[in-house]
């Protein structure tokens, strides 16, 4: 499977700035996806970052909220905008090599004060 | 929303015990996997399946995807400490559009010495 690597793993954030994810792939993959848990809660897939377009998002997430870059078929960035308490959760990217063969990075604990 | 069920949301058991959590949908499922969450960690995927009535073991885990594709369930056998943390079932939706996974609530194991 493939080993991805994620920063940051955690950071303390004040209200009302932003923070960007960087999701790091050993290998080409074609489906890279973002996915959020609330503390105690399961995940909750934010948006499928496409490759050369923009990106898919879920009922409940827009761009403006969580913009998504895939520059290449090994990166991508989830950037949460003008951030506030309750986006204080773990973020996740994940990749599908194929044959639904799903592995996640080990994610990015966020606290905002 | 979360479209499928997972319980029991939590166990508390003695080691060497075995154990058993399912999943349930009013939805059919293409595939069904398993994942284990340590503190701090992403998912780990711990056995996938993809064809109904498909049983599959791995160690001392065993999953079977249900013949209506409604359900899958994992046991574990003669648990030990490490088997600490939180389990989630996913699926993959039959009339969903590209690879995108739906997860289960978690069920929390907490496995006594």
């Amino acid at each position: 499977s493939a080993v991805i690597s994620q920063k940051p793993s955690r950071d303390i954030c004040q209200r009302g700035t932003s923070l960007t994810i960087q999701c790091q792939v050993d290998s080409q993959v074609t489906m890279m996806f973002w996915y959020r848990q609330q503390p105690g809660q399961s995940l909750t897939l934010i948006a499928t970052a496409n490759q050369g377009s923009e990106a898919t998002y879920e009922s409940g997430f827009v761009i403006d909220k969580f913009p998504i870059s895939r520059p290449n078929l090994t990166f991508s960035t989830l950037t949460v905008s003008n951030m506030s308490p309750e986006d204080s959760s773990i973020y996740l990217c994940s990749v599908d090599k194929g044959y639904v063969d799903y592995t996640f990075g080990s994610g990015t604990r966020l606290t905002v004060v | 929303g979360q479209q499928l069920n997972q319980s029991p949301q939590s166990m508390f058991i003695q080691e060497g015990e075995d154990v058993s959590m399912n999943c349930t949908s009013s939805s059919i499922f293409n595939t069904w996997l398993w994942y284990k969450q340590d503190p701090g960690e992403g998912p780990v995927l711990l056995i996938a399946l993809y064809k109904a009535g498909e049983l599959t073991s791995n160690g001392r885990l065993t999953a079977q995807f249900g013949i209506t594709r409604k359900d899958s369930f994992l046991n574990i056998s003669a648990s030990i400490p490490s088997d600490v943390g939180i389990y989630f079932c996913a699926g993959q939706l039959q009339e969903t559009s590209g690879s995108r996974l739906t997860f289960g609530e978690g069920t929390q194991l907490t496995v006594n010495p």
